[in-house]
Parts: structure tokens; sequence; C-alpha cells
């Protein structure tokens, strides 16, 4: 089944820096991968669609400038979180789905950002 | 934009009993629908999907069904194990585009 692989698992960081999350997919291509966030006990909330070679589309009320997105190939999407500070600290997972429409969502392991 | 309600947030069943989740949305245009397990911490995997054409899909212990027309489906989980513990989200997309939205989840407990 397809593999989307999410790096690192865990990070932990100070306030002001900044953290950058990969997420790939490992045997197929994806032209569209999703980032989401998710609170402890709560649903995923779709943050932004990562589109390659284009730039992403943000869901309303999320910061483009404090959350980069970069779409360099069609295997490899980061998020980067600029400046973070503690409520930053979520558990962010992306997703990819083989084909542009109506296709299963694979999803990454998730990363768990901690800022101090 | 669509909105996709889930059912109930927390469920608590008997080893061997039934489970099921109701969801419902609001936009005619979704012809989507998938599930997935989330455990603690891990990434939600996808158990079962059905797309609009059809009305119900069985894999082994789990299925889903489809009402259109009022504009619900539901997990049904038999025989429950206590590996089924897990939340559910279930989620809907709509015709021609990509971007799922999720329900708010349900946290399954299976007791022993």
């Amino acid at each position: 089944g397809a593999v989307v692989s999410q790096h690192p698992s865990r990070v932990i960081c100070k306030s002001g820096t900044s953290v950058k999350i990969e997420c790939r997919s490992l045997d197929f291509q994806a032209t569209t991968m999703f980032w989401y966030r998710q609170f402890p006990k709560k649903s995923l909330m779709l943050m932004a669609t990562s589109n390659e070679g284009s730039k992403a589309t943000y869901e309303q009320g999320v910061e483009k400038d404090k959350f980069l997105i970069n779409h360099a190939s069609l295997t490899l999407s980061t998020l980067t979180v600029t400046s973070a500070h503690p409520e930053d600290s979520s558990f962010y997972i992306c997703s990819a789905s083989r084909d542009s429409y109506n296709s299963p969502l694979h999803f990454g392991n998730g990363t768990r950002l901690t800022v101090t | 934009g669509e909105n996709v309600e889930q059912h109930p947030s927390t469920l608590s069943v008997q080893e061997g009993d039934s489970a099921v989740i109701k969801c419902t949305y609001s936009d005619s245009a979704s012809n989507y629908f998938p599930w997935y397990k989330q455990e603690l911490g891990k990434r939600p995997q996808l158990i079962i999907d059905i797309r609009s054409n059809v009305g119900e899909k069985k894999d082994q212990r789990i299925a889903v069904t489809l009402n259109k027309t009022a504009k619900h489906f539901s997990l049904h989980i038999t025989e429950t194990q206590p590996e089924d513990s897990a939340v559910y989200f279930c989620a809907a997309l709509k015709g021609g585009g990509n971007k799922l939205t999720f329900g708010t989840g349900t946290q399954l407990k299976v007791e022993l």
C-alpha cells in the first residue's frame, strides 16, 4: 500500500526558533499533500494544501508566514513552523494521495512538536 | 463548505458486542466517505471507505452504510475486540475535489 513518511516524529524546541517537518511519499508521486494539526482528543484540522510547483493554499485562520510550506518535488513537502511559540505545540500530520481527486488519503506518522 | 458531524463522541462496549458510529454531512455534492482509525499518538489509518454509488460495503468485521437521501453514513464493527479500541474519524470529500472534511471523532473503548 501507499506509504507516507514524516520526519521527525518528535521535536522539542525553544521559543523563537524554527522547526522543519518533512513529508515524503515513498512509493508514489503526490502532486498534492495536506498538512493537518491535531490537538489532544480533537479532530484533524486542515491547515493547508500543498501543491507541487506552486504556492500552498492555506485554510482560513492559518498564518501563511508562520507556517511555511514548500512542495519542491512530487515526493516531498515540508512544513516550517517559524518563530515557534508554546501555543504552536501540537501534533502535526501530513497526508497524500496517489491521484488528484477522490482517492484514499494516506497519512504520515505525525510529528509531536513541543515548544518550551 | 462541507460540515461533518459525528456521534457519539465516546462509546464503550463489551468485547464481542457490536459498535455503531454515525456521521452526517451537509454537502450533497460529497461522494466519497472514508473512515479512519487512530490509535494514541499514531497516524490515522484508513479502515474502510465508500463511494456514493454504493449503499453498503463490508470488510470482515467492519461495514459502512450510506444513505445519500438523508446524508448520513455509519460505521459498524461486529464482534468487537480490545484491539478495536481507538479513535475513529469519519470524513467526506466533495466530488471533483481532494480536500477531506473530518468528523469530530469517536473514542471507542472495548472492555473485557
